[in-house]
């Protein structure tokens, strides 16, 4: 396995619904990302937080909101989803080298989420 | 910015033999192409990578090759096993920007 475990592995919620998914990461990164991944369509990157901050946002809708208290732990807080919301969310961390770095991201199990 | 084009989308392929899945890319400037693959229930694993640096890379029964003219670079896996039944990804990216573009995905069956 990779070092990056991810809670809860499945999730299923309503549309009024308020939840959130868990990551950490045991890799002594200093970079973590969401990703969302959907049936029949390529991973789409979300969030980048680097050093705890977030640089990319990827033009995600505000009923996601990351939050990412130190570099080992990263959230996705979930609110007022929609169905076409139903994916599997993955979380990758990464190691920045500075410069020209090696950037291999290494990826969670993922949280299946299910919007009812 | 980047667009990666994966083929084939389903690949079946008798024990033993080969199996080959291409990628191309659209951004001149990417330098940095990793494979991952995808077992079910699990999120997806490095199994391979390279950089614009070189022109081919080989891992035991696993090489990547990039053409970056042709802007296309390409998974070989050579033997294959059971266990190598999966669904594969290539991703491009500018080396340190952090932002992994990757392909719809391959998923390959191996026929004992």
């Amino acid at each position: 396995e990779t070092g990056v475990t991810q809670t809860p592995r499945h999730l299923v919620m309503g549309m009024t619904n308020k939840k959130s998914l868990k990551c950490e990461q045991h890799l002594g990164h200093n970079a973590m990302y969401w990703y969302k991944q959907s049936a029949k369509k390529p991973l789409e990157l979300m969030f980048v937080y680097n050093f705890k901050e977030q640089t990319e946002n990827n033009s995600v809708p505000s009923r996601f909101s990351p939050e990412c208290p130190n570099s080992s732990h990263l959230f996705l807080h979930l609110h007022t989803l929609q169905p076409e919301d139903s994916a599997l969310y993955l979380c990758a961390s990464s190691q920045l080298a500075g410069g020209l770095g090696t950037d291999t991201q290494y990826f969670g199990p993922g949280t299946r989420l299910t919007v009812l | 910015g980047e667009n990666v084009e994966q083929h084939p989308s389903t690949l079946s392929v008798q024990e033993g033999d080969s199996a080959v899945i291409k990628c191309t890319y659209s951004d001149s400037a990417s330098n940095y192409f990793p494979w991952y693959k995808q077992e079910l229930g699990k999120g997806p694993q490095l199994i391979i990578d390279i950089r614009s640096n070189v022109g081919e890379k080989k891992d035991q029964r696993i090489a990547v090759t990039l053409n970056k003219t042709a802007k296309h670079f390409s998974l070989h896996i050579t033997e294959t096993q059971p266990e190598d039944s999966a669904v594969y990804f290539c991703a491009a990216s500018l080396q340190g920007a952090q932002k992994l573009v990757f392909g719809q995905g391959t998923r390959l069956t191996i026929n004992p």
